[in-house]
């Protein structure tokens, strides 16, 4: 079975400071991918990430990037220099790859950006 | 303007209406898929639909009854429901047959049951 933890319910930091969002996940396939997502308070989840389980390189997009980290089954995801807009709920997801469209998702860490 | 758009954005009904939730997704999609947000828990996924057939229910009490009549339009038919089915349900599409996929979600209805 598939699991996503993210142990960090709630974060609040000030504005212009890096934050750290955890992801821990638990699966038998080999194969597999990660996501990321982001609520915002209008509701619709918004899709930032996906990485597939054979490429362990590190992402960076602008002032986002996502350290994956296979060997301890880890996907953490880094806003730096966070803004008060990057306030919102952070979803971990991961995913079979072939023949199964289920996402199974972490209950979510809320972020808050404090101006 | 978002590709999945949901119908009504907030639902309050008692516990012997009944209702319908409606998806519509603009992207060209070919699956479609309900999920329900309850409070401090994961998102929970209640029906897949690919090329409008039904290929996952997970366990989904009888009182949720999804319809897909065509692959841009998707129904949650809701009757008899209980207090604890109040939650924010997401409708999620995706283009099945190209990997890695993305879902694309829609904004939610919030729904009350009193």
């Amino acid at each position: 079975a598939q699991k996503v933890t993210q142990a960090q319910t709630e974060i609040s930091v000030v504005e212009k400071e890096d934050v750290t969002l955890d992801c821990v996940y638990e699966t038998r396939d080999t194969t597999y991918y990660l996501f990321w997502y982001k609520q915002p308070p209008s509701g619709e989840l918004v899709f930032l990430i996906r990485r597939n389980s054979f490429d362990e390189q590190n992402e960076i997009s602008g002032r986002y990037s996502w350290n994956f980290q296979k060997s301890t089954s880890s996907f953490n995801f880094t806003i730096t220099a966070s803004q008060v807009v990057d306030s919102a709920v952070y979803f971990c997801a991961l995913s079979e790859v072939f023949g199964n469209e289920k996402l199974t998702f972490g209950t979510g860490t809320r972020l808050t950006i404090i101006p | 303007e978002t590709g999945v758009t949901q119908t009504p954005r907030h639902l309050v009904m008692g516990m012997t209406n009944k209702k319908s939730l409606k998806c519509e997704q603009h992207l060209g999609h070919n699956a479609m898929y309900w999920y329900k947000q309850s409070a401090k828990k994961p998102l929970e996924l209640m029906f897949v639909y690919n090329f409008k057939e039904q290929t996952e229910n997970n366990s989904v009490p009888s009182r949720f009854s999804p319809e897909c009549p065509n692959s841009s339009h998707l129904f949650l038919h809701l009757h008899t429901l209980q207090p604890e089915d109040s939650a924010l349900y997401l409708c999620a599409s995706s283009q099945e047959g190209t990997s890695p996929y993305e879902q694309y979600f829609g904004p939610g209805t919030r729904l009350t049951v009193t």
